[in-house]
């Protein structure tokens, strides 16, 4: 089965750092544009930053520029986002998306900023 | 950042009848490469979203023909001919001919 399985979320103090990990099955992460999506609760989809097959290229939305990191290990056939100076507003559950022959989401972890 | 705008946000439909959603862009997403990248997706209920649509109207692998996508420039449709319980969820539309690439604030499709 093709799938991304994400890990590394929990609860976090506002200012406080997270990575999240997302590792392919039978969807190989070194071919493809990877990206990551969140949706806080309630609400709908916001596309979070992107990173190009040859892991170089990046792009964030403007409202985490500066404090996420997207990344991605070949070897592995993982994407990563490092999160840190979290806000309330970061909340959300953070879904791992590549883009391949197929779209393919994982099933998501979620992410609490709170005091 | 290009605004993307659902309408309307909430669908009644009956089952067996067709299903229209409407997603305008604040900008024409015409590509310089000449492509159209508009995307839709459907998100059911406690689901990760699913790729419906690629290019305005090219249908991901395993999508039912009953969902359709048309459009051009600022204005595209995602079209469902004959609506099924299983295609309760929220629609999004999200445009990647631009960085950042936005999603729509969605349409919520049910019953009637």
């Amino acid at each position: 089965e093709v799938q991304l399985v994400e890990s590394g979320g929990g609860l976090v103090q506002p200012g406080g750092s997270l990575r999240l990990s997302c590792v392919g099955s039978g969807f190989t992460v070194r071919n493809s544009w990877m990206s990551w999506v969140r949706q806080a609760p309630g609400e709908g989809l916001e596309w979070v930053a992107n990173v190009e097959p040859e892991g170089i290229e990046k792009y964030y939305v403007d409202s985490v520029k500066g404090r996420f990191s997207i990344s991605k290990d070949d070897a592995r056939n993982s994407l990563y986002l490092q999160m840190n100076s979290l806000r309330v507003d970061d909340t959300a559950v953070y879904f791992c998306v590549g883009w391949s022959t197929e779209n393919i989401w994982g099933q998501g972890t979620r992410v609490t900023v709170s005091s | 950042d290009v605004v993307m705008t659902h309408s309307p946000l909430s669908l009644p439909v009956t089952l067996g009848q067709p299903a229209s959603i409407s997603c305008r862009s604040s900008q024409s997403l015409a590509h310089s490469d000449g492509n159209t990248y508009l995307d839709w997706f459907q998100q059911r209920p406690g689901q990760s979203p699913r790729h419906l649509i690629y290019q305005v109207s090219k249908r991901e692998s395993g999508v039912p023909d009953r969902f359709s996508g048309s459009g051009s420039g600022t204005d595209f449709t995602l079209k469902i001919s004959r609506v099924e319980a299983e295609d309760v969820a929220v629609y999004y539309c999200m445009q990647r001919s631009y960085w950042p690439h936005t999603f729509g604030q969605g349409t919520k499709l049910e019953i009637k």
